[in-house]
């Protein structure tokens, strides 16, 4: 089994740029698709990226990722940061038999 | 257009067996690949995955909870079941069923049921 560690928080003003970091504790990031899911209060989560770097319709293009091997991590990066983008976000992965959930990022604008 | 809706009790004492459904409608469980699974939230903490079956009948649980957890499908009736053994205070979560292909995202989510469990 592994960990997906995300930092708890990140913060920015509008128009600016953060990026969230989902660090795998063991196995290749690059061998298994991460997805990442944004979460505001009260609902369900919704994809914003989804194997490691395409966007679903309807999501716009200031939501990028990436996969850096290198780091065994995949990161998550907004910019022009509005603020509808406040929410709570997570990345996800898995294994042979199973799926795992990051922590969660809680993104504040500020 | 594709649906989840969860459904079972509120609340549940220690020590009871939840039983959760998930009717879903705009996909099929017979087709090749599909999935769902079901993933928890308790208030104010991270996502959870707990139990994933796909269309071949093929069932995913999580580790340190699998002794506890069953997942069945009904494809005739579009329906997963999740049950969840000796529940505990811990347990206490919005619990939400969610569609998969392969090794795709969770790419469609029900609202989620809140579950509460008493001690």
């Amino acid at each position: 089994n592994f960990v997906l560690t995300q930092p708890h928080s990140v913060s920015g003003s509008p128009g600016k740029t953060i990026t969230i970091s989902c660090s795998r504790s063991s196995g290749n990031i690059a061998s298994n698709f991460v997805h990442w899911y944004q979460q505001r209060p009260g609902q369900s989560p919704t994809t914003v990226i989804y194997e490691d770097f395409r966007r679903p319709s309807g999501v716009p293009d200031r939501f990028s990722a990436s996969i850096d091997s290198s780091a065994n991590s995949a990161s998550l990066t907004i910019s022009g940061l509005k603020t509808e983008d406040e929410a709570d976000y997570y990345c996800q992965s898995h294994d042979t038999n199973i799926v795992v959930f990051g922590g969660g990022t809680k993104l504040t604008v500020l | 257009q594709i649906t989840l809706n969860e459904s079972g009790p509120t609340m549940v004492k220690g020590t009871q067996t939840l039983t959760l459904s998930c009717t879903f409608s705009g996909f099929s469980l017979s087709t090749s690949g599909v999935g769902v699974g079901w993933i928890r939230q308790p208030p104010g903490k991270a996502l959870e995955w707990l139990a994933l079956i796909y269309w071949n009948d093929g069932k995913l649980y999580r580790p340190s909870l699998e002794s506890r957890l069953t997942i069945t499908k009904d494809t005739s009736k579009n329906q997963v079941v999740l049950t969840m053994t000796n529940m505990g205070p811990v347990d206490t979560a919005t619990y939400y069923c969610a569609r998969r292909v392969r090794h795709g995202d969770f790419d469609y989510w029900g609202r989620g049921t809140l579950v509460t469990v008493s001690s």
